[in-house]
């Protein structure tokens, strides 16, 4: 069956330095690929969408890699600031339907 | 504009009994769809219905249904409530069903079955 993971552990880092978060699939071949936030209490917000052939895509701070060899994708935010601290799910695309991680939480210090 | 609104934010059921959790978008989308949330689990689909008049089983359909009332309101029906149905409910919409759609999710309903 289709299987997502995501850092097992919470991410804390300093203010400033890059997070790297991780989203590893298996048993499935996603050719696109999405990245939400999702703050306590609240729903996901859509962050970054990549296609397979993309390889890499920025936006602003975020950068997504996505690598259909490795069946990973890497989720860098960086400089970053106590307000990206959230929790942050990846979302490989199947057949028109979302299959969601478990997410990573980020906490970023001050 | 509101996006994505849901009724109630929180809802505490005894087994056995039924409920119907509410979900309208105001953004004019063809698509809506129903996610549990539990933890360490991610967002796991219910049912989504890719156009007005549609719907479709997702991943855990067992013990729900749904009804696409028009093309703004998407409810999801509990009729007998069970203690493993205990979970954070999300509604979303995306102005299509593709995979180069974004999703704009609701601020979720806090179920408990007692």
């Amino acid at each position: 069956s289709q299987k997502i993971e995501q850092n097992s552990e919470a991410l804390n880092i300093q203010e400033g330095k890059t997070a790297t978060l991780t989203c590893n699939y298996t048993n499935y071949s996603p050719a696109y690929l999405q990245w939400y936030r999702q703050d306590p209490g609240r729903g996901p917000v859509f962050l970054l969408l990549i296609r397979e052939n993309e390889k890499e895509k920025r936006k602003e701070r975020l950068k997504v890699t996505f690598d259909t060899t490795l069946k990973q994708s890497l989720f860098h935010i960086t400089a970053s600031q106590p307000a990206d601290s959230a929790t942050y799910l990846c979302a490989p695309i199947n057949d028109y339907k979302l299959s969601f991680g478990a997410g990573t939480t980020v906490t970023v210090r001050a | 504009n509101a996006g994505v609104t849901q009724t109630p934010k929180f809802q505490v059921l005894k087994t056995g009994q039924s409920m119907t959790l509410q979900c309208a978008q105001d953004m004019n989308h063809n698509s809506m769809y129903w996610y549990r949330q539990d933890p360490g689990m991610g967002l796991r689909l219910i049912y989504y219905s890719a156009s007005e008049g549609t719907t479709d089983k997702g991943e855990v359909p067992n013990g729900y249904n749904v009804s696409r009332l028009n093309k703004r309101e998407f409810s999801l029906r509990l009729e007998s409530a069970a203690p493993s149905q205990t979970s954070v409910y999300f509604c979303a919409s995306s102005e299509l069903a593709g995979v180069a759609y974004e999703q704009y999710f609701g601020p979720g309903t806090r179920l408990t079955v007692t």
